[in-house]
């Protein structure tokens, strides 16, 4: 299985920073990742597929940048209901694996 | 507008089954394949299970793979998830999620609110 990792595991910032959350594959799976932002109690919610393509309706302070093996998730200017944990995941083959996730809150 | 609701989930003892039904509205479900995903408490999010449009494709993590079975009625809209011998590290939330499409290289774009299992004595 391909195996997904993220850094940082949780940071914190400030509304009105940017940020960007790293994911390393283990091996190459071209543009085939994408990135959701989960909330607590609540589902999961894409953001990001195609490695850069941005979902409808997300604020285009998302972007997403890489390919093969190292992607970025950038978020330019962060607002209040951005702080919530965010998961990579690949779907270049199954199984699908998810990244374990980076948690940001609030300086 | 996409809707994906889960059912089924309760508290079921160790070794026991539990059959999970998602249904679903809102597109033409027998073009798109479909996914379960799975959360344990305070826990990241596991891919589970997937199967196609048709239903003649069918993927399984190596944790459930021989214990959960997963299958799909198109003339109801409803995907489901049979889960046999269940375990303690069964217990999460469970979500469906739709992909964009229906062959390989499509991303999951939407999910359900999830339903919990808990597996326990």
């Amino acid at each position: 299985a391909i195996r997904m990792t993220q850094s940082p595991s949780s940071f914190s910032a400030s509304t009105g920073d940017r940020v960007t959350i790293t994911c390393r594959a283990s091996q190459g799976i071209s543009s085939y990742l994408a990135w959701f932002q989960q909330k607590p109690g609540k589902a999961p919610k894409l953001l990001i597929y195609a490695a850069s393509t941005l979902e409808n309706g997300v604020p285009s302070r998302f972007s997403g940048g890489g390919s093969g093996t190292d992607f970025t998730l950038t978020i330019s200017c962060l607002q209040s209901e951005d702080f919530a944990t965010y998961y990579c995941q690949q779907y270049y083959n199954y199984p699908y694996t998810f990244g374990q996730g980076t948690k940001l809150e609030i300086k | 507008e996409v809707q994906l609701l889960e059912s089924g989930g309760t508290r079921v003892q160790p070794g026991g089954s539990l059959r999970l039904s998602c249904e679903v509205s809102g597109f033409t479900f027998s073009s798109y394949a479909m996914n379960w995903v799975r959360q344990a408490p305070g826990k990241g999010l596991e891919w589970v299970s997937s199967i196609s449009g048709s239903g003649g494709s069918t993927y399984y993590a190596d944790s459930v793979k021989g214990r959960f079975t997963i299958f799909r009625d198109n003339s109801k809209n409803t995907l489901y998830l049979q889960m046999d011998s269940l375990r303690a590290e069964d217990t999460a939330v469970y979500y469906c999620a739709k992909d964009r499409g229906s062959g390989w290289y499509n991303n999951i774009d939407s999910w359900g609110q999830g339903t919990l299992v808990t597996v326990s004595s």
